[in-house]
């Protein structure tokens, strides 16, 4: 039962153009979801977080949106640079069970020049 | 200096075989956690322990054995290595009250 689900396995975008990277989620209980990337070789870097209780976070050049009611959230990538080529990880936790993160199979974006 | 690292970063062995991977944050965090990405790219919790107490242990085979010296040490034994104990495995720390892990670069295990 796959509780954070990212339906795209790979994105390919411009340079300079807008990434949207999508996640959905089945389970109302989660308070706090976060991004995480992940270079080949390496673990995943903490990205972006939101709460439950928003529906927008934004630092710098990325913008996490939660839609509560749909269940989904996205994160906004602009501009889109050849660095940000990597694999996205959503991630989701319920602030009474401790700090477990479910996280959904990833998406690899690739940022072309 | 590597905020998590863990090591071995690739190991390879034979079935039956019983092996141990290290873990060591230098954080000063009090949760330290293993994850397993499997082949599907899922990552999904293992164990988490904290200030050496664990406190989730998730429906793992009992092959897979924690142990955490210290809360800034988790190690990782596994008995009698199987076929589908091929993964990434990442150790991780967080801060009571920071939703944000650090993870290490990953164990790349794989049995043949």
């Amino acid at each position: 039962d796959q509780q954070v689900k990212q339906n795209s396995p790979s994105l390919s975008v411009q340079e300079g153009r807008i990434s949207i990277l999508n996640c959905d989620y089945t389970n109302s209980m989660f308070d706090y979801f976060l991004w995480y990337k992940k270079y080949p070789a390496e673990g995943p870097t903490f990205l972006i977080s939101i709460s439950s209780i928003k529906d927008k976070n934004e630092d710098g050049r990325f913008t996490v949106f939660l839609n509560k009611s749909a269940k989904h959230l996205s994160l906004h990538i602009v501009p889109s640079q050849p660095g940000d080529s990597a694999v996205y990880f959503c991630a989701a936790l319920i602030e009474t069970s401790g700090s477990r993160l479910t996280f959904g199979e990833g998406t690899q974006l690739t940022v072309n020049p | 200096d590597t905020a998590v690292s863990q090591t071995p970063k690739y190991l390879v062995t034979q079935m039956g075989n019983d092996k141990s991977i290290k873990c060591e944050q230098n954080l000063g965090h009090d949760t330290m956690y293993w994850y397993k990405q499997d082949s599907k790219k899922f990552l999904k919790i293992m164990f988490s322990y904290n200030n050496k107490e664990l406190i989730i242990n998730e429906t793992v085979p009992n092959r897979f054995s924690p142990k955490s010296p210290d809360k800034a040490h988790l190690n990782l034994h596994i008995n009698s290595l199987e076929l589908g104990d091929s993964a990434v495995y990442f150790c991780a720390s967080s801060q009571e009250g920071l939703w944000g892990y650090t993870f290490g670069s990953g164990t790349r295990l794989t049995v043949v």
